[in-house]
């Protein structure tokens, strides 16, 4: 059984401050890891893919994966309200594509 | 920028009715998959279609669920007959490739009365 665990907060940060999002996983056969990002009654959008140990950045956005302690993060820097919305991690292992997702964190950013 | 597209928005239906949930994927796209969301919950996978055949599925997708590609273009979810706890969003994606990232549509939100 393939669980991912993530606080389902609200996480609450001020505009313009570092939002950390974190995910556990069970599996270590998971060898890919996204995060997406969901708008309440809006579909997920894929925001962030990793696939090896360390930091992946892009734009406002890093994603870090530890396998060895089998977590993952997202850090938002410079955090806007648009950003508030509830973050999905998922992962997939190595013999299916298939994404196995988190409940999600919610995610306040106030002004 | 191409989108998936699915309809209806929101569908009614009375427990026992059949109902069919539609959507047009990417037209570039070889890979499609069904998701439901019931409200609060996770996103779950329901089933993945490939080169006109279930290519995996959960175990949520029992007999009363089918797909069907009826023609070049749509990709439809059927379930048989809806049970109370059926009621959920329910989520179409397509994917240019099996591992490639999945572009989902805005779901359907099914309300079974």
């Amino acid at each position: 059984q393939k669980e991912v665990e993530q606080n389902s907060g609200p996480l609450s940060v001020p505009e313009g401050a570092i939002a950390s999002l974190n995910c556990t996983y069970s599996d270590r056969g998971s060898q890919s890891f996204f995060w997406y990002r969901q708008y309440s009654g809006k579909s997920p959008e894929l925001i962030m893919s990793i696939y090896s140990n360390g930091d992946k950045e892009d734009g406002r956005f890093t994603a870090q994966l530890n396998k060895a302690s089998q977590y993952v993060s997202l850090l938002i820097r410079d955090s806007q309200p648009s950003d508030s919305a509830t973050y999905l991690c998922a992962l997939s292992h190595g013999g299916s594509y298939i994404p196995t997702f988190g409940r999600g964190t919610s995610l306040i950013v106030h002004p | 920028e191409p989108e998936v597209t699915q309809t209806p928005s929101h569908q009614v239906t009375q427990m026992g009715q059949e109902v069919i949930l539609r959507c047009v994927p990417i037209s570039n796209h070889l890979y499609f998959y069904w998701y439901r969301q019931i409200l609060g919950q996770k996103v779950e996978f329901l089933v993945s279609f490939y080169n006109n055949e279930i290519s995996e599925k959960s175990e949520i997708f029992d007999d009363q669920f089918s797909v069907e590609r009826p023609d070049g273009s749509n990709f439809t979810l059927k379930i048989r007959s809806t049970k109370l706890e059926d009621s959920a969003m329910y989520f179409c994606a397509s994917s240019r490739d099996e591992g490639q990232p999945q572009h989902f549509g805005d779901g359907t939100r099914l309300s079974i009365l």
